[in-house]
């Protein structure tokens, strides 16, 4: 149980184009889904938070204009990244939440994650 | 503020050597989770436990065990009889509680640096 799945695990553009990535949560509805940011050889960086019918709350530093996020289901969530240049090629990585208890998700599930380059 | 310090950036072991990976954090939080998980080179994370701020127990779980010492803040990873599968990086992470106006938001993590982990044949 708990698996994430990430659209497309791979994409290659030219700048100035945009870059739809999805995640999808497959077998439990999940309150919050987070999205990261990984750069070769370092941590995930925690990007935005979104939960399911409302905004999402973005990490400062991350421009909202240029991130789209989309949560229009409990299962789907969406990264939009636009007019992409060469320094947003990145590994990008989606988790949701799995409440076991209470209110909150308190376990992270993560997808396969997105390699994006920008030529 | 918040902070994971995985101090080991990159460890080499001979296999069946035992290892530990050290993650020392710190928190202001009175609730929080302390997470191990391992990445392949495949780049997809994959969950090894997840420990909440009440519970000191020590885990095994097969060749996996767990140290979690709040007088020392640290939350130690050891691996037995290590193999070549298990050949990762390993991101050690803390989770605060999120408090968003209006929404259940749950719990972000912030992850360490990482250690990377080579086994040998």
């Amino acid at each position: 149980g708990a698996v994430v799945s990430q659209h497309p695990s791979r994409v290659i553009c030219k700048s100035g184009t945009s870059v739809k990535i999805e995640c999808r949560s497959l077998d439990f509805q999940a309150t919050t889904m987070f999205w990261y940011r990984q750069f070769p050889k370092q941590s995930l960086m925690l990007m935005a938070t979104s939960n399911e019918g409302s905004k999402a709350t973005y990490e400062q530093g991350v421009e909202k204009d240029k991130f789209l996020i989309n949560h229009a289901s409990l299962t789907l969530s969406t990264l939009t990244v636009t007019s992409a240049h060469p320094e947003d090629s990145s590994f990008y990585i989606c988790s949701a939440g799995l409440a076991r208890s209470g209110l909150y998700t308190d376990t992270q599930y993560f997808g396969p994650g997105t390699r994006l380059t920008v030529l | 503020a918040q902070k994971v310090t995985q101090a080991q950036t990159e460890i080499s072991v001979v296999e069946k050597e035992d290892v530990t990976l050290d993650c020392v954090y710190e928190t202001r939080d009175t609730t929080y989770y302390l997470f191990w998980y391992k990445q392949p080179p495949s780049g997809e994370l994959v969950f090894l436990i997840r420990r909440n701020s009440f519970d000191e127990q020590n885990e095994i779980s097969g060749r996996y065990s767990w140290n979690f010492q709040k007088s020392t803040s640290s939350f130690n990873f050891t691996i037995t009889a290590s193999q070549v599968v298990d050949s990762a990086v390993y991101f050690c992470a803390l989770s605060e509680l999120l408090f968003r106006a209006g929404s259940n938001s749950g719990y972000a993590l912030n992850f360490g640096k990482g250690t990377s982990l080579l086994v040998t044949p």
